[in-house]
């Protein structure tokens, strides 16, 4: 079965750091770009950047970028999401996606984990 | 950027009655647009790519249209577990990005 799995909810204090997770199963890892996703609390969603695992190739949509950073780790086809000093403001929660090789569109979703940012 | 526009906000329609949602691109992106459903307290999933594919297991009641920068995403006769939010999403160009979504209630 493919699938993207989640590493579990975080509640964090603002200036803490924080990396995610997201690993994928069941398919070529390194062939499909992962994407990050965040959905702030009844909010929609909002597309932060994306990887390519073959070659680390990482773009950033102007709102994340130098926010947060994404990286890769082939050996165990996992993918991470990481700040470096939260703030409250970075209560979400955060998807990954998988994206088609023929197309772009996201056909996997990982589960979302829930980040708290709270003093 | 692409700017993404979904109208209606929110769509009340009774079950097993027709919907139609609607998605503006800002720009051309030919037929580069996916729909997800995301029901409440779930993650979104892939219902339709390259503007009118169904993904695969999607009911065939989810029918896309259009390309350029106007597409439709109809569902023909509302079940239950339709009522959820609707996303677009472009991915012509980087950065990819999401509509503000389209809320699908019970009248």
């Amino acid at each position: 079965e493919v699938q993207l799995v989640q590493s579990g909810a975080e509640v964090k204090k603002p200036g803490e750091s924080l990396r995610i997770s997201c690993k994928g199963s069941g398919y070529i890892f390194s062939s499909h770009f992962i994407a990050w996703v965040r959905q702030k609390p009844g909010k929609g969603l909002e597309w932060m950047g994306i990887i390519f695992p073959a070659d680390s190739y990482t773009t950033y949509s102007p709102s994340f970028q130098g926010q947060v950073t994404i990286s890769v780790d082939n050996a165990i086809s996992t993918t991470y999401l990481q700040w470096n000093s939260l703030e409250a403001s970075d209560t979400a929660k955060y998807f990954c996606a998988r994206s088609m090789v023929s197309t772009g569109a996201f056909d996997i979703w990982g589960q979302g984990t829930q980040v708290i940012v709270s003093s | 950027e692409i700017v993404m526009t979904q109208s209606p906000a929110t769509l009340s329609v009774s079950p097993g009655e027709r919907a139609t949602l609607s998605c503006r691109a800002s720009e051309d992106i030919s037929n580069k647009l996916a729909w997800h459903q995301q029901r409440p307290g779930q993650a979104p999933r892939l219902l339709i790519y390259g503007a009118s594919t169904r993904a695969p297991g999607i009911p065939t009641r989810f029918s896309g249209s259009g390309s350029g920068t106007d597409f439709n995403l109809t569902i023909s006769s509302l079940q239950p577990e339709d009522f959820a939010f609707y996303y677009c999403q472009q991915y012509k160009n980087w950065p990819r990005t999401f509509g503000q979504g389209t809320r699908v209630e019970i009248k």
